[in-house]
């Protein structure tokens, strides 16, 4: 099984400046891992993926996160946000081996305040 | 093209009452998967389906079920609903599985 700890659940930034959301997981089997962003009453939106290869993963939206297996971490950053970049972002994480593993599991969220 | 869409949006039921939502994915996908989206207990995987089959499952009471057709529509049953069902609940569809899916607005289901 995997678990996913979001380590921030609020973080509030001024607009141009840069930000970092914290995930770790826990996972005894390789993991693919997924950052999501929701927008008030709406459903998910998948911002980038991580499965294999380069550990920096580049998504929509200028958004990038690094996948650092030592540390069991997949952070997510932008170096500049915009208030339009207010919303509450997803880590999650599945196995990658197939079976009853491959299944998502997510954090609790980080609402990502953006202020003028 | 046209995403995922689910129906009804909105619903209000009572306790013991029973409820089924409905989910249609993207064109050409044929996974669907459901979650269950509550502020106390946050995102929770609740069962895919491939090809009319139930590929995958969490940890949910019987009480809840689903099924797919042959088009791919989705839907999911809860029977004797209790208060605590109440949450918003989130369809997702992807062409081969849960590794790059698109979730639909969500069905917000109310339990008095």
């Amino acid at each position: 099984a995997q678990s996913v700890t979001q380590l921030d659940s609020q973080v509030p930034v001024f607009e141009e400046a840069p930000v970092e959301l914290r995930c770790n997981y826990s996972s005894s089997v390789s993991v693919y891992l997924f950052w999501y962003v929701q927008y008030p009453n709406q459903g998910l939106q998948l911002l980038l993926k991580y499965l294999s290869g380069s550990t920096l993963v580049k998504g929509i939206n200028g958004f990038e996160a690094e996948f650092n297996k030592s540390q069991t971490s997949f952070h997510l950053r932008k170096p500049s946000v915009h208030i339009s970049d207010t919303a509450e972002y997803f880590c999650a994480v599945s196995g990658a081996g197939g079976g009853s593993n491959y299944k998502l599991t997510f954090g609790k969220g980080t609402l990502l305040t953006v202020n003028p | 093209k046209a995403g995922v869409t689910q129906t009804p949006r909105y619903l209000i039921k009572t306790r013991g009452q029973q409820v089924t939502l409905s989910c249609s994915p993207i064109s050409g996908h044929r996974s669907v998967s459901w979650y269950q989206q509550t502020p106390g207990q946050g995102l929770q995987f609740l069962f895919e389906y491939f090809s009319e089959t139930q590929r995958n499952k969490g940890n949910f009471p019987g009480r809840f079920s689903g099924r797919q057709f042959s088009n791919s529509r989705s839907e999911m049953n809860v029977s004797t609903l209790e208060l605590g069902d109440s949450a918003l609940y989130l369809c997702a569809s992807g062409r081969t599985g849960m590794v790059e899916q698109f979730f639909g607005p969500g069905t917000r289901l109310t339990v008095l």
